[in-house]
């Protein structure tokens, strides 16, 4: 079964810094999807970025950009210029590829609490 | 164009009593998913529909039940709450198995 793992239950970051959030996962499949949710206090889940393992070159949304290792299979989130409005949890999470079974099932990491200090 | 929305936002319960989560979208998605969340913990899911008339157990099927009868709406019940089950109750639904999945706001259940 896949596992995914947030090794940092805290991070903290001054506002316009930049963050790297560290993601590990363990599969024995070869294509997958990568994403990277955000949840602030509202508790709404809002997706930062996906990766599909299959692309080499690295997800980027604005201030928000991956570093995806697959041979490490590590899935590091980096955001530059860290805003105030970034303080959230952040969850890391994987999907297979499969039909079958769980289909489009995502499994989350325990999730990274960010801060931002002004 | 709401998304994805749950129904109630807050319910506390005693243990032993039933209820149903309605989870709705208007973005005529054919997947839909319940997951909860607990404390220290990542979202689990708890069942899934690829389309109406279909459901499917996820990781934590347990003590839940769920019906699909209409595309747009997805329900989650709970025929005998236990005090394990307080949680945070989030609906999400794609347009497909590769697609991303849109959240609902969630719902809080707290049984005592």
């Amino acid at each position: 079964a896949q596992t995914v793992t947030q090794s940092q239950p805290e991070m903290s970051v001054q506002e316009a810094e930049t963050v790297t959030l560290s993601c590990t996962y363990d599969t024995s499949e070869s294509d997958y999807y990568l994403f990277w949710y955000k949840q602030p206090p509202s508790r709404q889940m809002i997706l930062v970025i996906r990766q599909e393992a299959y692309k080499q070159q690295n997800a980027t949304e604005n201030r928000f950009s991956v570093n995806f290792q697959k041979a490490a299979k590590s899935f590091s989130l980096k955001i530059s210029d860290s805003q105030l409005g970034d303080a959230a949890m952040y969850f890391c999470a994987y999907r297979s590829p499969n039909y079958g079974g769980s289909q489009g099932n995502l499994i989350f990491g325990k999730g990274t609490k960010l801060s931002v200090k002004p | 164009n709401a998304g994805v929305t749950q129904t109630p936002k807050f319910r506390v319960l005693k243990t032993g009593q039933s209820m149903t989560l309605l989870c709705a979208q208007d973005m005529n998605h054919e997947y839909m998913y319940w997951y909860r969340q607990d404390p220290g913990m990542g979202l689990r899911l708890i069942h899934y529909s690829v389309g109406e008339g279909t459901t499917a157990k996820g990781e934590v099927p347990d003590g839940y039940n769920v019906s699909r009868l209409k595309k747009q709406n997805f329900l989650l019940g709970l025929e005998s709450a236990a005090p394990s089950q307080t949680s945070v109750y989030f609906c999400a639904s794609s347009y497909g198995w590769k697609y991303e999945q849109y959240f609902g706001p969630g719902t809080r259940l707290t049984v005592t």
